[in-house]
């Protein structure tokens, strides 16, 4: 059974990065893809972007070349990088299995974890 | 982008059917491919996918929830419903990028 792990700072000062990691255990990020979704206070959802099985990545046209999202095979873990912070960046981050067959939806989701901008 | 459209709040007795709707600004179909999917969020949980392509029940999810639709409107309907279903219940398109969320839907027992 597929497991996913969000991991990184809790806090982060305005104007910085935000880094987080996911570690997945039970399948092979060779395989299908895996992505960034956050949800805001107020609750709603934002789809950030994915990285696929060969590399590959897609993002969210609004967050616009402030993320990068990334991987190391071999630590079977990919990473979300959020740059130029600011408190509408306040949000629970969640990694999540993405099936891209005839559309594309999350399969399994890690437990978020909740990332505060603030000075 | 594509916006998704749902009302914040649905109130059912136990035992009764819930109908959840999620109206899409444009279509989300494909021919005959709906993209439009939908997930449970329990409080303090993450979301679980439900329903996939608009009426495919993901796996391990009871057959009570179903889900309908095409072109602009959907349906997810649980039937009877459960103490266990107390939750928020999100729509999901991937007919084109940016994928995008509906605000949710929290049902509710009467």
């Amino acid at each position: 059974e597929v497991q996913l792990q969000e991991s990184g700072p809790g806090l982060v000062k305005p104007s910085q990065s935000l880094s987080l990691t996911c570690s997945v255990t039970g399948y092979s990020i060779t395989s299908n893809y895996w992505g960034w979704i956050r949800k805001f206070p107020g609750n709603k959802m934002e789809w950030m972007g994915y990285i696929s099985y060969s590399g590959s990545t897609s993002y969210n046209p609004s967050l616009k070349s402030r993320i990068s999202i990334t991987r190391d095979t071999s630590k079977n873990q990919f990473f979300l990088q959020l740059n130029s912070v600011t408190t509408e960046d306040t949000a629970t981050y969640y990694c999540a299995r993405g099936l891209n067959y005839d559309g594309y939806y999350h399969t399994a989701w890690g437990q978020g974890t909740l990332v505060t901008v603030s000075s | 982008d594509i916006v998704l459209t749902q009302s914040p709040v649905l109130a059912v007795s136990l035992g009764q059917r819930a109908t959840i709707s999620c109206r899409a600004s444009q279509s989300v179909s494909i021919s005959s491919i709906n993209l439009m999917h939908w997930y449970q969020q329990k409080p303090g949980q993450q979301p679980k996918l439900l329903i996939y392509r608009a009426s495919n029940l993901a796996s391990g999810i009871p057959a009570r929830f179903s889900g309908s639709g095409s072109g602009t409107d959907f349906t997810l309907t649980i039937d009877p419903v459960q103490a266990d279903d107390i939750a928020a219940y999100y729509c999901q398109q991937s007919r084109e990028s940016p994928f995008t969320f509906g605000s949710g839907t929290k049902l509710e027992i009467k």
